[in-house]
């Protein structure tokens, strides 16, 4: 079983529509979660953080459920610049900060 | 604040051939990490460095992959001699320890 799996995608949606990601991982010792945004021929960047008690950063909200091991992230109202590829990350925590990446899933965004 | 700095961007090797590869990370960063991204898939971590100390390199190739940073700033990522399946993207990352990773822009590789 891979350590972090994503939906397989890829999702092509309609602008203003709703689109939810998730993702398990199979490490009951992760001790941190973060969404990762990749743009075509771009480098990773950091999206959010994912927290226990789920957060919500403007039209994204991310989710965890350690009981599950399982993480979600949901965009609502979507833009076009909306469109990209978003990766699950988990980390062990401790003192060397290991991410470990889902594949990604490519997210499309018509107008 | 300048990022993380890369070169080259692009590469294009034959198989069995030599590369390397440049990382300079932002200032005051004392993690260092060197990431494989192959097409289609999430990065893969080949080795951090905790200022000019390995704390990981459970996933690099040994045989053919070889990493340094010897003064604690630069580093470089070689791979003697390459192979097809080297094709891919490799990230170098950044951070203060335990703080959000930043992403240089990648080095493309083609091994033909």
């Amino acid at each position: 079983r891979k350590e972090v799996e994503q939906d397989p995608g890829p999702f092509n949606v309609p602008e203003g529509a709703t689109v939810a990601f998730n993702c398990t991982y199979s490490n009951s010792a992760s001790q941190s979660f973060f969404w990762y945004r990749q743009d075509c021929r771009k480098e990773p960047k950091l999206l959010m953080s994912v927290y226990s008690s789920g957060n919500e950063d403007g039209r994204f909200t991310a989710q965890l459920n350690r009981a599950s091991q399982y993480i979600s992230l949901l965009i609502r109202d979507s833009k076009l610049s909306d469109s990209a590829t978003y990766l699950c990350v988990v980390s062990q925590g401790g003192s060397n900060y290991k991410l470990t990446f889902g594949k990604g899933t490519l997210l499309t965004v018509n107008p | 604040e300048a990022g993380v700095a890369q070169s080259p961007r692009y590469k294009i090797i034959e198989k069995r051939q030599s590369v390397a590869f440049w990382c300079n990370p932002i200032s005051g960063h004392a993690t260092l990490y060197w990431y494989q991204q192959i097409l289609g898939q999430g990065p893969k971590l080949l080795i951090q460095f905790q200022n000019n100390g390995v704390v990981d390199d459970s996933q690099l190739p040994k045989d053919r992959f070889s990493a340094e940073r010897l003064k604690g700033v630069d580093s470089t990522l070689k791979i003697q001699p390459a192979k097809l399946e080297d094709s891919a993207v490799y990230l170098c990352a950044s951070s203060p320890p335990v703080y959000e990773q930043y992403f240089g822009p990648g080095t493309r590789l083609t091994v033909t």
